[in-house]
């Protein structure tokens, strides 16, 4: 089962433009992470924020978390061709396992 | 930051054979690692979690004498995809968490660069 859900799941925008991920987790967490997958790699950690956090930001990007809508958006700003992936939010289950979202595959054209 | 590697990165196979995949962690032991299975455009599904030391827990609906694993020391674990059929061609991708509070389970976990396998 999917922990997270992720809108939208494909964005295209041009080079210099912000991007905006969101993802809908459906059980309780204490802390939400996002990774990002360039084609046919393996997943690099980007941010992890904890769920008494609102907002964080490292470089370019900017989580926000909002428990009571259990909700999370990622932010990239001024977008750069090195940015296209997919990336995925991913939050602790019960158990402690990390379950995915559908990841949101972003295009960023020059 | 902590470094997991996986052997081998790409392996093709005929039906009927059995691949072995390793996963390392390279500086850091990690008590736990998990394996993971990627379809093409799809997310991650988490098949196990590899336990040094003792048996693996399966997730519901994978089965645990198809993918063996073993997690022999603190720093390797193996995926066994035994008797493969083109079915389980995928991308196998693993990860471990460093030891950190509350055990690292709840902390960031760092992946391996994957496997592909393609099974003919």
């Amino acid at each position: 089962s999917q922990q997270g859900e992720e809108d939208p799941q494909a964005l295209s925008i041009q080079e210099g433009e912000n991007a905006t991920m969101n993802c809908s987790y459906k059980t309780s967490i204490n802390n939400l992470q996002w990774y990002r997958q360039n084609s046919g790699r393996g997943l690099v950690h980007l941010i992890l924020i904890r769920s008494n956090e609102r907002e964080k930001h490292s470089g370019r990007l900017r989580v926000t978390l909002d428990t009571s809508k259990k909700s999370s958006s990622l932010l990239i700003t001024a977008s750069r061709a090195a940015d296209t992936a997919s990336y995925f939010c991913a939050g602790p289950n019960l158990g402690g396992k990390l379950i995915f979202g559908q990841g949101t595959e972003l295009s960023v054209k020059p | 930051g902590a470094v997991v590697s996986q052997h081998p990165s790409r392996v093709i196979c005929k039906s009927g054979t059995s691949v072995k995949i390793e996963c390392r962690s390279l500086d850091f032991q990690a008590t736990t690692m998990f394996w993971y299975r990627q379809f093409p455009k799809q997310s991650l599904m988490l098949m196990a979690t590899s336990n040094e030391g003792s048996k693996a827990t399966y997730e519901q609906g994978v089965e645990k004498d198809k993918f063996l694993i073993n997690h022999a020391s603190l720093t390797l674990s193996t995926l066994t995809v035994t008797s493969a059929h083109p079915e389980d061609s995928s991308f196998y991708i693993c990860s471990a968490s460093p030891p950190g509070p509350g055990g690292g389970r709840h902390n960031e976990q760092f992946f391996g660069p994957g496997t592909r396998l393609t099974v003919l």
